[in-house]
């Protein structure tokens, strides 16, 4: 099956500074990638994602770019605020025979110092 | 809109007690999702439904997980017995017919704890 790797687990930013989280996958039928943000206690929600057409996308702050080659994809969070401390989740789907497949990345932990 | 709704929030047994968990997906989502998130890691997912129907449960450990959806709305995890290993966040989420660049909306989900 499909396996999501995600780096770092922790990541430490001064505010203002920029925030990248990367992740790979494995199977190349993978075909969308989203990102799901999860803050302390609370429910993961999406913020971003990109399908398998399209190398980058940008929403305000952040952004998100795809190498289907070499099977990875990244998110990029720049003029950090505190407000984006959280546990940032990438995950990876695949339309398989038994219907669709999200699978997720083991997380990064952002903290944004102010 | 309403959001997906869980209960119960929070759960404390001891092993090999049962325990089970009830979600409530948006009104008109076909396909609910339940994940098991152990603490530090990524939600798993564990089984899918597509209206009443399993569409994938390949991550499920059978011998003492259950879930089911009857009348393809509310859906039901249970465990039965619990082992320590158990002790995670399961989240429940759903999303309108399942397709693969379909948001997942997830409820707060119910933390459990094997003592």
């Amino acid at each position: 099956g499909e396996n999501v790797e995600q780096h770092p687990s922790t990541l430490s930013v001064q505010e203002g500074d920029s925030a990248v989280i990367k992740c790979t996958y494995s199977d190349s039928a993978s075909n969308y990638f989203p990102w799901y943000k999860q803050e302390l206690g609370k429910r993961p929600q999406l913020i971003i994602d990109i399908r398998s057409n399209v190398g980058e996308k940008k929403d305000q702050r952040i952004a998100v770019t795809l190498n289907k080659t070499a099977k990875h994809f990244s998110l990029h969070i720049t003029e950090t605020q505190p407000e984006d401390s959280a546990v940032y989740f990438c995950a990876a789907s695949i339309k398989g025979a038994a219907g669709n497949k999200l699978t997720f990345g083991g997380g990064t932990r952002v903290l944004v110092k102010p | 809109e309403a959001g997906v709704a869980q209960s119960p929030r929070y759960k404390i047994i001891e092993k090999r007690q049962s325990v089970a968990f009830w979600c409530n997906p948006i009104s008109g989502h076909a396909t609910l999702y339940w994940y098991q998130q152990i603490l530090g890691q990524g939600p798993k997912l564990l089984i899918q439904f597509q209206n009443n129907g399993v569409v994938d449960d390949s991550q499920l450990p059978k011998d003492r997980f259950s879930a089911e959806r009857l009348k393809g709305v509310d859906s039901t995890l249970k465990i039965q017995p619990a082992k320590l290993e158990d002790s995670a966040v399961y989240l429940c989420a759903s999303s309108p017919r399942g397709r693969v660049n379909e948001k997942l909306f997830f409820g707060s989900g119910t933390q459990l704890s094997v003592l």
